[in-house]
């Protein structure tokens, strides 16, 4: 149980244009999702908290305009990449908090990387 | 800021040896603590977490957790070469659901 998915897994697009990147929670609802980024030999780095119809709460120094998060129902949350530029180019990976949880413990998708040519 | 500080490694360990992972956090307002798994171009994987001071063992994983020192560490039994990855400390901020992670400890077990 408890198992993450992200589409795609992997994507190239060009400079200007826009990403989506989808977060399910398969077997869960999810109250809340975790955005996160990661650069080569880097940390985890929280880029914004998705909250079921509501607005996400970034973090700061994240463009909010630049990163639009939809949050739209308790198994789906997407991360849009808008105007994507090479600076982008990163390993996206989503988290989910079960609706009912009983740890704080965040289940992890497999990630999405993110190539701006 | 809200830290958590480990060392970067690379720790080297000899198969069957214990690997002893460390880390510290800056936030007396935590209270949750996780361990993560992470290979090369894979997401974390869940090790194992710890509410309570003392010890917590699952398998061959040792959490230890000393909130008056705000430390937790890690200790890996009978290390195998598949444990080569890099471990992840994560606490969560002020009792809230967000995890602040750490840099990352690498560990390299070597036949």
């Amino acid at each position: 149980g408890a198992v993450v998915s992200q589409h795609p897994s992997w994507v190239i697009c060009k400079s200007g244009t826009s990403v989506k990147i989808e977060c399910r929670s398969l077997d869960f609802q999810a109250t809340t999702m975790f955005w996160y980024r990661q650069f080569p030999k880097q940390s985890l780095m929280l880029m914004a908290t998705s909250n079921e119809g509501s607005k996400a709460t970034y973090e700061q120094g994240v463009e909010k305009d630049k990163f639009l998060i939809n949050h739209a129902s308790l198994t789906l949350s997407t991360l849009t990449v808008t105007s994507a530029h090479p600076e982008d180019s990163s390993f996206y990976i989503c988290s989910a908090l079960p609706r009912l949880p009983t740890s704080y413990e965040q289940y992890f998708g497999p990630g999405t990387r993110l190539t701006v040519t | 800021q809200k830290e958590v500080e480990q060392n970067s490694g690379p720790l080297s360990v000899p198969e069957g040896a214990i690997a002893s992972l460390n880390c510290t956090y800056s936030d007396r307002g935590s209270q949750s603590f996780f361990w993560y798994r992470q290979y090369s171009g894979k997401s974390p994987e869940l090790i194992m977490f710890i509410y309570s001071n003392g010890d917590k063992e699952d398998g061959r994983f040792t959490a230890q957790l000393n909130k008056a020192s705000q430390y937790v560490s890690l200790l890996i039994r009978d290390s195998q070469p598949s444990d080569s990855a890099t471990y992840l400390c994560a606490v969560n901020e002020g009792g809230y659901n967000k995890l602040i992670f750490g840099a990352g400890t690498r560990l390299a077990v070597h036949p």
